[in-house]
């Protein structure tokens, strides 16, 4: 089945950029989703990639290489409400709309 | 727009008693799908229902199954509760076609005591 690596955690400064990276196994990809989620609430769509290439969207950028198996999301300006996990996902194969889930990055925003 | 909406929101049952979750997806999606999120496993899929019909089921036993209706909205049952049922149960939607993004309800936190 599919692997998705990410890092469990990470802590950056208010005001500063992170990236924060995601890989897959390339076999049947069919797209790439970021996500955030506050602790005790849903995930909340940031950003979906399916062709190689940055997507920016104000604060929050996404990067994919579909010939690396790799993603990153770039997270600008951090604020403190920043403070998140950040979940990457993979759609695998043509008619199938299930997500495949890493197991997130804890951000933590520090003053 | 309201968006993907989930009922009830919390809920404790006892194990071995059965459990049914209720979504509706945001106004004109037709595809439902279903995750389950636990501090040790993550977000895992459940199933994935359009048009009325289970179109792809993750690695879970039977005891989990759903349904959906001709309104798109839809159901999730679990019988024969266990204590490792606990989880927050998640609904997302999206529009038909593939590359459509796919949103989240608020969830469902189910404890099994």
């Amino acid at each position: 089945g599919q692997n998705i690596d990410q890092p469990t955690e990470m802590t950056a400064t208010e005001g500063a950029i992170v990236q924060i990276n995601c890989t897959y196994q390339t076999s049947g990809f069919n797209g790439l989703f970021w996500y955030q989620q506050h602790a005790g609430e849903a995930p909340t769509f940031l950003s979906y990639n399916v062709l190689d290439g940055l997507e920016e969207k104000g604060r929050f950028s996404s990067f994919l290489s579909r010939s690396k198996g790799y993603s990153y999301l770039l997270l600008k300006e951090l604020q403190m409400k920043d403070s998140a996990s950040y979940l990457c996902a993979v759609r695998m194969d043509t008619g199938r709309r299930a997500l495949t889930f890493g197991s997130g990055t804890r951000l933590q925003v520090q003053p | 727009k309201a968006g993907v909406t989930q009922t009830p929101r919390y809920l404790i049952k006892t194990r071995g008693q059965q459990v049914t979750l209720s979504c509706s997806p945001i106004s004109g999606h037709r595809s439902v799908s279903w995750y389950q999120q636990t501090p040790g496993q993550g977000l895992q899929f459940l199933f994935e229902y359009f048009s009325e019909t289970q179109r792809n089921k993750g690695n879970f036993p039977g005891r989990f199954s759903g349904r959906q209706f001709s309104n798109s909205r839809s159901e999730m049952n679990v019988s024969t509760l266990e204590l490792g049922d606990s989880a927050l149960y998640l609904c997302a939607s999206s529009l038909a076609g593939i590359g459509n993004t796919i949103y989240f309800g608020e969830g469902s936190w189910l404890t099994v005591v």
